[in-house]
Order: structure tokens, then C-alpha cells, then sequence
């Protein structure tokens, strides 16, 4: 089976922009969870989709947003950046979602300037 | 509410030396535990899992893990470090059986270095 893919693996915005990201989760699987990796905060969960659902959401500013599309590939979108929003942003695919395992993708490097 | 954590933020070990990284967590129920590594610019790859059954649980790459719940513990050993095995590791607690809305949670991380 083809692991989870995300696209594009590297990204420079300027701040005020918008992006878009992309994951592809491994085929299967319904859940897909974003996190944004930082050295100062560690791992941080943003959002799960199961079944084009939100089920779970963290603690990040609506800024944030994602959708899951029917074939389970899902987006995040973040508006307006900011600098401090230069992080690895990391798509985990699970069978199950929810507290069961996950399996990430490479991540996307995204530098805001 | 869930919380891992992990005491050790860098651990330097020479190669051929054995290993161990501890890992505490903080749950009602009995956890779903996990351990991932993540090499520098990579995604997490899952090293190993423990569900229920037997504490002591093998993984990929010659790594084990032992369940202690009386130490509310999760500890990753492996008896001899490669060099390749310089990465950042994560301990990690999900849900129990009984409810499929719990996140993942992850520890802060221990940065493993290795001696050659």
C-alpha cells in the first residue's frame, strides 16, 4: 500500500497570505489528522476529519480550517498568516481515527517571511 | 485528561550501548500507547504499539516496550544503539476501547544522539 502523501512538501509565503495544503491518506483509511510541528511547541494538534466530518479540533485560531473531501484526501487552509505560523505541517492517516494509530506523511515544510 | 510525558529531553549513548527512554502518561482508562520516530525533516513512523495483553510488546528496528501500569509507564529499550538510530522519539496515548473520539496525544519528544 502507498503511504500517506502530502503536497507540496516545501512552501515560502509571504505574511498576510493564504495556503493550502494536501494529504492523501493511505487507501482505507477514513481519518486524517493535521498537526503543526514547531521547536518551541513540539507536536500540536489542529483538526481530525473522519468521513468528511470535523470530530475533534485543538487549540489553534480559526485561521485554521480544513475540509475532507469523499475520496478521504483532506486539506488545510491557514488565512492570513503569520510569521509564527512557520512550522512541519504533518497529516497522520488511522483506519479508525479518533485515539487508535496513525501512520504520517513526509510533512510540509511551510516558511512564512 | 490524557497527558504524556517524557523526562529525558536529549540522551546521548555511544553505539552498541543499550537504550532506554522513559515515557509516563496520565489516563483514567487503560490507554492505547504508542512510541514513533522521526529522523530530521521526516514524518513520524510508528516503532511500536500496545493495545492489551502482553506488557512487553516488540517493534520494528529491535526496539521492545514495556507496559507498566502500576508506574503508569511506557518505557522504549533497545539493546544495542546503531547509528542510525540518532532521531527524535515520541510517546504517545490514545484512546481506550470504549470511546473512538479521544485525539492522540504526544510527549514533548527525546532527542537521542549516538556516539560512534
Amino acid at each position: 500500500k502507498a503511504g500517506v502523501t502530502q503536497t507540496p512538501r516545501y512552501l515560502i509565503k509571504t505574511r498576510g497570505q493564504q495556503v493550502t495544503l494536501s494529504c492523501s491518506p493511505i487507501s482505507g483509511h477514513r481519518s486524517v489528522s493535521w498537526y503543526q510541528q514547531t521547536p518551541g511547541q513540539g507536536l500540536q494538534f489542529l483538526f481530525e476529519y473522519f468521513s468528511e466530518t470535523q470530530r475533534n479540533k485543538g487549540n489553534f485560531p480559526g485561521r485554521f480550517s480544513g475540509r475532507q473531501f469523499s475520496n478521504s484526501r483532506s486539506e488545510m487552509n491557514v488565512s492570513t498568516l503569520e510569521l509564527g505560523d512557520s512550522a512541519l505541517y504533518l497529516c497522520a492517516s488511522s483506519l479508525l481515527g479518533g485515539g487508535y494509530e496513525q501512520y504520517f506523511g513526509p510533512g510540509t515544510r511551510l516558511t512564512v517571511t | 485528561a490524557q497527558s504524556v510525558t517524557q523526562p529525558d529531553i536529549h540522551i546521548t549513548v555511544s553505539e552498541g550501548a543499550s537504550l532506554e527512554l522513559r515515557c509516563n502518561y496520565s489516563y483514567g482508562a487503560t490507554p492505547y500507547l504508542f512510541w514513533y520516530v522521526q529522523s530530521p525533516g521526516q514524518g513520524l513512523q510508528l516503532l511500536l504499539k500496545y493495545f492489551s495483553g502482553d506488557t512487553l510488546v516488540q517493534g520494528i528496528k529491535g526496539f521492545e516496550a514495556e507496559f507498566k501500569r502500576s508506574q503508569s509507564s511506557f518505557n522504549l529499550r533497545k539493546p544495542s544503539v546503531h547509528w542510525s538510530d540518532a532521531a527524535e522519539y515520541f510517546c504517545a496515548v490514545g484512546a481506550s476501547l470504549k470511546t473512538s473520539y479521544d485525539k492522540v496525544i504526544f510527549g514533548p519528544g527525546t532527542s537521542l544522539s549516538v556516539i560512534p
